[in-house]
């Protein structure tokens, strides 16, 4: 069965930094794989996806990921983070046909420190 | 604007009682989806449906029963709440077989 692992629940970085947020899928065939983000009291928005093709895609609001098949991973990633991207990121796989149904990791809650 | 709506936002209600969580989309997509969300959980897939007259089960075996009679709207049901069914409920709606849109979410209390 697909699987998506967050390993860090809570990461704090200090506004400007460089982030990073890891993503591990268990998944038989090449994935779809998806990045969202959810404010509070909000409902999810998605940051950008993969499907094929260029193993670095680019997202909304400065958000990039990278898919590497041999590490199952899929690591969002931003150079300079701001206040406003204080929030919790999901990790996804599309699993059944065409990726259809998506598969969550639990999500990491993002800290921006001033 | 196309979108994707859901009502109530917050619910607090009693043991016993049934409840309906409304779901509706502006943007003519034919499939849409119910998931469960627990503080500090992931997400799980309770029903989806992939047109009119089409409804299935999820991932999470889930008390709840959905209809789809209308494209646009498709309401989550609970006959009679319980505690356990506190929890955050979302809605999302696709078109493309990838590409999932999500509501702001219902919160539920069950006292």
């Amino acid at each position: 069965a697909q699987s998506v692992t967050q390993p860090d629940i809570h990461i704090t970085v200090s506004e400007g930094a460089s982030l990073e947020l890891r993503c591990n899928y268990s998944y038989g065939a090449t994935p779809y794989l998806f990045w969202y983000v959810q404010s509070p009291g909000q409902g999810l928005q998605l940051l950008l996806k993969y499907f094929s093709g260029d193993t670095l895609v680019q997202g909304i609001k400065g958000f990039e990921a990278e898919f590497k098949r041999s590490q199952s991973s899929f690591n969002l990633r931003k150079p300079s983070v701001h206040w406003s991207d204080a929030a919790e990121y999901f990790c996804a796989v599309g699993s059944g046909e065409y990726g259809n149904k998506l598969v969550f990791g639990a999500g990491t809650i993002l800290r921006v420190k001033s | 604007e196309a979108d994707i709506y859901q009502t109530p936002r917050y619910l607090v209600i009693g043991t016993g009682k049934k409840i309906t969580l409304e779901c509706s989309q502006t943007m003519g997509h034919d499939k849409m989806y119910w998931y469960q969300q627990d503080p500090g959980m992931e997400l799980h897939l309770i029903h989806y449906s992939y047109g009119v007259n089409s409804t299935e089960k999820g991932d999470l075996s889930s008390e709840s029963t959905v209809s789809r009679i209308r494209t646009e709207h498709f309401p989550l049901t609970l006959e009679s709440a319980r505690p356990s069914h506190t929890s955050q409920y979302l809605c999302a709606s696709s078109n493309s077989p990838y590409e999932q849109y999500f509501g702001p979410g219902t919160r539920l209390t069950v006292t």
